[in-house]
């Protein structure tokens, strides 16, 4: 199975609203990333969280990792349009290679 | 700055025939990614070099698979005899320093095998 799983598969919300994903990973790990994916592109890196942070921060970016939980979150803030995505965390594991491992994605829909 | 380069952009072929997809890596940068993208299995990896050596082809889905990095600015995947079932969207991302950092990414090859 997946190392990492995104929940929920698909979120629609409107303009200006907050958006948040999360996602889960069950082995240790150095670090967990976030990447976005527009309709039809290649995956865009948003933000790099290191095992030994809790929070990181770019911009309307927010996101939180557990790793007593094992679990991530990205947030969103004042949602636009243009943020219409797919977003994936992928996980750097501990012990193989520093090789990434994509989750299957949450689908993020934002109505104008 | 150029990011990272993937050719043809598109490909349709037919099952049996030899399909190669090719990959510029973003000057610099010394590690190297293949990955295919299927609705079904997202986004997986097939293999990954290092400073022009392959690391991991685990994820390489058989023999018909094969990838290459003869220099530091280019790189094939090469699918032979290609089969519908490697109809697929196939990246190509490269980094810097060390594996677990930040990956950039090609537009992908959208391949379809009839």
């Amino acid at each position: 199975s997946q190392q990492g799983e995104e929940d929920p598969q698909a979120l629609s919300i409107q303009e200006g609203e907050n958006a948040t994903m999360n996602c889960s990973y069950k082995t240790s790990i150095n670090n967990l990333q976030w990447y976005r994916q527009n309709s039809g592109r290649g995956l865009v890196h948003l933000i790099l969280i290191r095992s030994n942070e809790r929070e990181k921060h770019s911009g309307r970016l927010r996101v939180t990792l557990d790793t007593s939980k094992k679990s991530s979150s990205l947030l969103i803030t004042a949602s636009r349009a243009a943020d219409t995505a797919s977003y994936f965390c992928a996980t750097v594991i501990y012990n193989q290679g520093g090789k990434l491992i994509f989750g299957q994605g949450t689908e993020l829909s934002v109505k104008p | 700055d150029a990011g990272v380069i993937q050719s043809p952009r598109h490909e349709v072929t037919e099952m049996g025939q030899e399909v190669t997809l090719r990959c510029k890596p973003i000057s610099g940068h010394n590690s190297l990614f293949w990955y295919r993208q299927t609705m079904m299995r997202g986004l997986e990896l097939l293999i990954y070099f290092n400073n022009n050596v392959p690391i991991d082809d685990s994820g390489m889905p058989e023999d018909r698979f094969s990838a290459k990095m003869p220099n530091a600015s280019f790189s094939t995947l090469k699918i032979q005899p290609s089969e519908p079932r490697d109809s697929a969207v196939y990246f190509c991302a490269s980094s810097s320093s060390q594996l677990s950092e930040t990956q950039y990414f090609g537009p992908g090859t959208r391949l379809l095998v009839l």
